[in-house]
């Protein structure tokens, strides 16, 4: 089993539309939760981090968590041709809650279509 | 500006050669990491350092290793006992100050093996 699982892609949405994208963890020590934005060629960039159990909105962008099912993921509302990224899952290892060190899940690549 | 700087963004090597991927910041970040990335997939922890002199190996060191002489670098040498080498590499860096804060991806090297 892979310490961190997302949903396999590619995944495509229509302009306006809400993604979502899963992953799941194996580790139920685990207390930190990133999800990175890479598009094709680049370094990867963070755009939410979650600890706690519920809902975390950041703009267009919402993080769930649910720590008994060891379920996170990432919802992107009102989705745009400039979100068309690959989205990588972090868990931070162990109960340190400090991001100081991330396994990645393998990616979902999403394609926004105009 | 601060930020990492990778050095050089694309590199080629023959078989049997070593080479140095330079990894510099200049945000006074105290944690580094390499990671490695292969198409289609995740980053996975190469090395990472938390302190100048001192370092851990991640999950697939072997081949590799890195110095951290300096507090703003954090080299990483292909040897040739990596036997599959041609990879995405990612240098990252996180302060370790305060209770959490994110890595720090630099712009990456791109290591092909003739």
């Amino acid at each position: 089993q892979k310490e961190v699982e997302q949903n396999s892609g590619p995944l495509s949405v229509p302009e306006g539309a809400i993604a979502s994208l899963n992953c799941t963890y194996s580790d139920r020590g685990s207390q930190s939760f990133f999800w990175y934005r890479q598009y094709s060629g680049k370094s990867p960039e963070l755009i939410m981090f979650i600890y706690s159990n519920g809902d975390k909105e950041d703009g267009r962008f919402t993080a769930q968590l649910n720590k008994a099912s060891q379920y996170v993921s990432l919802l992107i509302r009102d989705s745009q041709p400039s979100d068309s990224a690959t989205y990588l899952c972090a868990v931070n290892k162990g109960r340190e809650t400090s991001g100081s060190r991330l396994t990645f899940g393998e990616g979902t690549q999403l394609t926004v279509n105009p | 500006d601060g930020g990492i700087t990778q050095s050089p963004k694309y590199l080629f090597r023959k078989e049997g050669q070593n080479v140095t991927l330079s990894c510099e910041q200049n945000l006074n970040h105290d944690a580094m990491y390499w990671y490695r990335q292969d198409p289609g997939q995740g980053l996975r922890l190469i090395y990472y350092s938390q302190i100048v002199n001192d370092f851990q190996k991640g999950d697939i060191a072997e081949g590799y290793s890195v110095s951290r002489e300096k507090k703003e670098s954090f080299p990483l040498t292909v040897t040739s006992a990596q036997k599959n080498p041609t990879a995405f590499y990612l240098c990252a860096s996180r302060a370790t100050s305060g209770s959490f804060y994110e890595q720090f991806f630099g712009p990456g090297t791109r290591l092909t093996v003739l």
